[in-house]
């Protein structure tokens, strides 16, 4: 089971649309949760950084983490055209390591 | 606000050469970083360093690769001998004072080996 799961998409929606993005993981280690974006060409792009379970808000984003599922996942409402762009996860925080394991990237494109 | 700058952002080297990547992490940042991208892959963990020593590297941190802080501001990787398969994107992150603090990803340098 590879450590963190995301589908690579690519995910489609209309403007204004709410997307919901999702990863999974296999190791109750990880406590630091993140959500980068990534735009062609460019380098990842901190977003959201969660250390608990529950919800963290900022702006049009909401991340969620599920400690006891393995499951986060980052929401975007009202989705703009600016939002296209690659959403990758990724987790750290284990003892002893400061490494991240990321996530492969959702590919998402907003429709104008 | 504060970035990571890295350069170049294109890197065009002959297999077996040595190539040199350079970064300028965030000014307060104590914990520097090398992850790279192969096309179409994960961003996978290259190296980590604090206090000018590598406190964590990955089993793709060979002997030919090496990294220095030469200086307060730069942070370098050095490819000693270059492989088809180094060919990738390189980001350079740093984050602050503790395992607590997000790292912060600079755009990258795409080495490209012929």
């Amino acid at each position: 089971q590879k450590e963190v799961e995301q589908d690579p998409g690519p995910l489609s929606v209309p403007e204004g649309a709410i997307v919901s993005l999702n990863c999974t993981y296999s190791n109750s280690a990880f406590q630091y949760f993140m959500w980068y974006r990534q735009y062609s060409r460019k380098g990842p792009e901190l977003l959201m950084y969660t250390y608990s379970s529950g919800n963290k808000e900022d702006g049009r984003f909401t991340a969620q983490v599920d400690k006891s599922s393995k499951y986060i996942s980052l929401f975007i409402r009202d989705s703009q055209p600016s939002d296209s762009a690659t959403y990758l996860c990724a987790m750290g925080g284990r003892s002893g390591t400061y490494k991240y394991i990321f996530g492969t990237g959702t590919r998402l494109k907003v429709l104008a | 606000e504060p970035e990571v700058t890295q350069t170049p952002s294109h890197q065009v080297t002959q297999m077996g050469q040595e190539v040199i990547l350079r970064c300028v992490p965030i000014s307060n940042h104590l914990y520097f970083y090398w992850y790279r991208q192969i096309l179409g892959q994960k961003v996978e963990f290259l190296v980590s360093f604090y206090n000018n020593e590598i406190s964590e590297k990955s089993e793709i941190f060979d002997d030919q690769f090496s990294v220095e802080r030469p200086d307060g501001s730069n942070f370098t990787l050095k490819i000693r001998s270059t492989k088809l398969e180094d060919s990738a994107m390189y980001f350079c992150a740093s984050s602050d004072w503790d395992l607590n603090q997000p790292q912060h990803f600079g755009d990258g340098t795409r080495l490209s080996i012929l």
